[in-house]
């Protein structure tokens, strides 16, 4: 796709129920990124991939989420038993290798999931 | 990460040079002055990067000092749709983004 696509991009859950929350990445990115943004906050890093592995997850909360990206493209979030401060908006970015001539490092944002737990 | 510093909130008027500065003292040596923006229920957008020289593109300039202790983003002509939350981020390149509140520019008419 043309862009960074999340979805879905409005979930309100009880709290206690499970969710999860897609992110396409740009075609042939190999990094993907997961940050977490609270109301009139900057955005918090949860989790980093490349390629399949996961090579950092020092950001996640608790034990209670959970992220993964299978094949190496499509990754999902996973957040079980929702509380109330899981609310946010969950913002999923790719980008290219660093070893690319072209790459600028620069990250590129989807426009998020934004979750409201109840 | 080092951490950066920026001013909570600036307003400029539209037309105008809009001057956003940003303390990184204690930057390292292979770090990365990145500037990001975010406009209201979107995601951040990449404005401009740089390591010790300045750096234009058709977004910004990015003026970094020569000690790399702080760095200006200049948005040469301010529209309306230029205001946003500005990140600036001091980071090794390819790693992850640490993020801080921001400032925020209100560009008025």
């Amino acid at each position: 796709g043309a862009g960074v696509s999340q979805s879905p991009r409005y979930k309100v859950a009880k709290r206690g129920q499970d969710v999860a929350l897609r992110c396409d990445p740009i075609s042939g990115h190999v990094s993907l990124f997961w940050y977490q943004q609270a109301l009139g906050q900057g955005p918090e890093f949860l989790t980093y991939f490349q390629n399949e592995a996961q090579l950092d997850k020092s950001g996640l909360p608790s034990d209670r989420f959970f992220a993964e990206r299978p094949e190496g493209s499509v990754s999902t979030l996973k957040i079980q038993r929702t509380q109330q401060e899981d609310s946010a908006v969950y913002l999923c970015a790719s980008s290219f290798p660093f070893f690319s001539r072209t790459d600028t490092g620069e990250l590129f944002f989807g426009e998020g999931s934004r979750l409201t737990v109840l | 990460d080092a951490k950066t510093t920026q001013p909570t909130s600036m307003d400029c008027a539209e037309g105008r040079a809009a001057n956003l500065p940003c303390n990184h003292s204690t930057i390292s040596g292979n770090e990365y002055v990145y500037w990001y923006r975010q406009i209201h229920s979107q995601g951040p957008q990449y404005i401009i990067h740089g390591l010790k020289n300045n750096e234009t593109n058709e977004m910004a300039s990015l003026i970094i000092t020569e000690d790399r202790k702080s760095s200006t983003l200049i948005l040469p002509h301010a529209t309306l749709r230029d205001t946003a939350v500005y990140y600036c981020i001091a980071g090794g390149y390819g790693n992850k983004l640490v993020f801080g509140a921001g400032t925020i520019l209100r560009v008025k008419s």
